[in-house]
């Protein structure tokens, strides 16, 4: 089945700085990447996506790059601000109706002012 | 956006009771739904797979008999924790994916069950 792995556990980046988590996954299938933000005792939501037809995606201060051949892909935020702060889970899956995610362990994000 | 609700939010009881958790797709149809749990500091952990009108599908290691899944409607997912131990203490999140074939999953707010 699919692994997916995520580094670093915990990342600490100054106010406007840029900050960085990679992924990497296991099954060659896989083909959908969201990532996800979660507050402290929130939900997780969406905040980005990426497809395997594509190798890179950006919406506004976030980014996502994927490298299907090395079976990794990334996070980045630039000019992070405080409210950056929280768990980024990166998850891979096959993009077949029905088919759940696989999370990474997640990155701890904090942005210090 | 799509959105899922989770009830109760928090619930606290006695070993050896059952808990009921509802998850709800309250603006679109939901032919697939999964539960998660998550402990501090954790990931994600798949527990199950929801089919409307179908059985559920577990994941390896997860008791069946132990987290009941019942899915009977569109719009709606129960989990039910069987005779409750504190280690079953932890946080329950559900997800709902919408029948029109996006491939995203809606999260629910999460149920934090505290057994005692």
């Amino acid at each position: 089945g699919e692994n997916v792995e995520q580094h670093p556990s915990t990342l600490s980046v100054q106010e406007g700085d840029s900050a960085v988590i990679k992924c990497t996954y296991s099954d060659s299938a896989s083909n959908y990447f969201p990532w996800y933000k979660q507050e402290l005792g929130k939900r997780p939501q969406l905040i980005i996506d990426i497809r395997s037809n594509v190798g890179e995606k950006k919406d506004q201060r976030i980014a996502v790059t994927l490298n299907k051949t090395a079976k990794h892909f990334s996070l980045h935020i630039t000019e992070t601000q405080p409210e950056d702060s929280a768990v980024y889970f990166c998850a891979a899956s096959r993009r077949n109706y029905g088919q759940n995610f696989v999370f990474g362990p997640g990155t701890r994000l904090s942005v210090l002012p | 956006g799509a959105v899922v609700s989770q009830h109760p939010s928090r619930v606290i009881c006695k070993s050896g009771t059952s808990v009921k958790i509802e998850c709800r797709s309250l603006d679109f149809q939901a032919t697939t739904m999964f539960w998660y749990r998550q402990f501090p500091k954790k990931s994600l952990m798949l527990m199950a797979t929801s089919n409307e009108g179908s059985k559920a599908t577990y994941e390896q290691g997860v008791e069946k008999d132990k987290f009941l899944i019942n899915h009977a409607s569109l719009t709606l997912s129960t989990l039910t924790v069987t005779s409750a131990h504190p280690e079953d203490s932890s946080f329950y999140i559900c997800s709902a994916r919408d029948g029109q074939g996006t491939h995203e999953q809606y999260f629910g707010p999460g149920t934090r069950l505290t057994v005692t």
